[in-house]
């Protein structure tokens, strides 16, 4: 079982929906990012959490530690959202490889 | 602008022939990290370096060497050890965990595929 899943793996909806995507750790973290991958594959990191609730425009993320998920929200969504989101966990630090630990990411489409 | 260079952003190589991967960072990081990306699945740790000299394997290092000779710099060379290295690959650095700063940034990634 992969430390990091991701749901759902594949999301199509049309332009204006609100859209959730869901991650689910098994493993403690010290924080939670959330980042976005367009087609060209470059990533870009959108949120980075360890408690609590951020928002950035459009874009909301949460997460509750004690459950150990975290949702990204998107709301009034428009075609240009279309990307792949990662969710990915960083261990807390002493030990074993540094770095983090990546969902397998959830492809959006946004159709107009 | 401070950022991540990758370059080149496509790469071409013949089976059984080493190839560098470049990786640049302007932002004054202490700490540079090289990923693979393989379709269906999450990025995974290749090597990863927390100060200028000092660099430790990540969770797939084998076939794959890097050096740190300059804050600056961390450059992956991709051997012929390396059994299927056709992949995308991501360069990143971050500061320090301590730092009130601290967060990743990533670089546009190259594509090597093995002809």
């Amino acid at each position: 079982k992969n430390e990091v899943e991701q749901s759902p793996q594949n999301l199509t909806a049309q332009e204006g929906e609100f859209i959730t995507i869901n991650c689910s750790y098994s493993v403690g973290i010290s924080a939670l990012h959330w980042l976005q991958q367009h087609p060209g594959g470059g990533i870009v990191s959108l949120f980075m959490l360890s408690s609590g609730k951020k928002k950035h425009g459009r874009l909301i993320a949460t997460i509750n530690i004690q459950e150990k998920h975290s949702s990204l929200h998107i709301t009034a969504s428009h075609p240009r959202d279309s990307a792949v989101y990662i969710c990915a966990v960083r261990r807390p630090s002493g030990g074993g490889a540094d770095g983090l630990t990546f969902g397998k990411g959830t492809h959006l489409i946004i159709q107009p | 602008d401070g950022g991540i260079t990758q370059s080149p952003k496509y790469l071409f190589r013949k089976e059984g022939q080493n190839v560098t991967l470049s990786c640049e960072q302007n932002l004054n990081h202490d700490a540079m990290y090289w990923y693979r990306q393989d379709p269906g699945q999450g990025l995974r740790l290749i090597y990863y370096s927390q100060i200028v000299n000092d660099f430790q394997k990540g969770d797939i290092a084998e076939g794959y060497s890097v050096s740190r000779e300059k804050k600056e710099s961390f450059p992956l060379t991709v051997t012929s050890a390396q059994k299927n290295p056709t992949a995308f690959y991501l360069c990143a650095s971050s500061h320090p965990w301590t730092e009130p700063n601290y967060g990743y940034t990533f670089g546009s990634g190259t594509r090597l595929t093995v002809v």
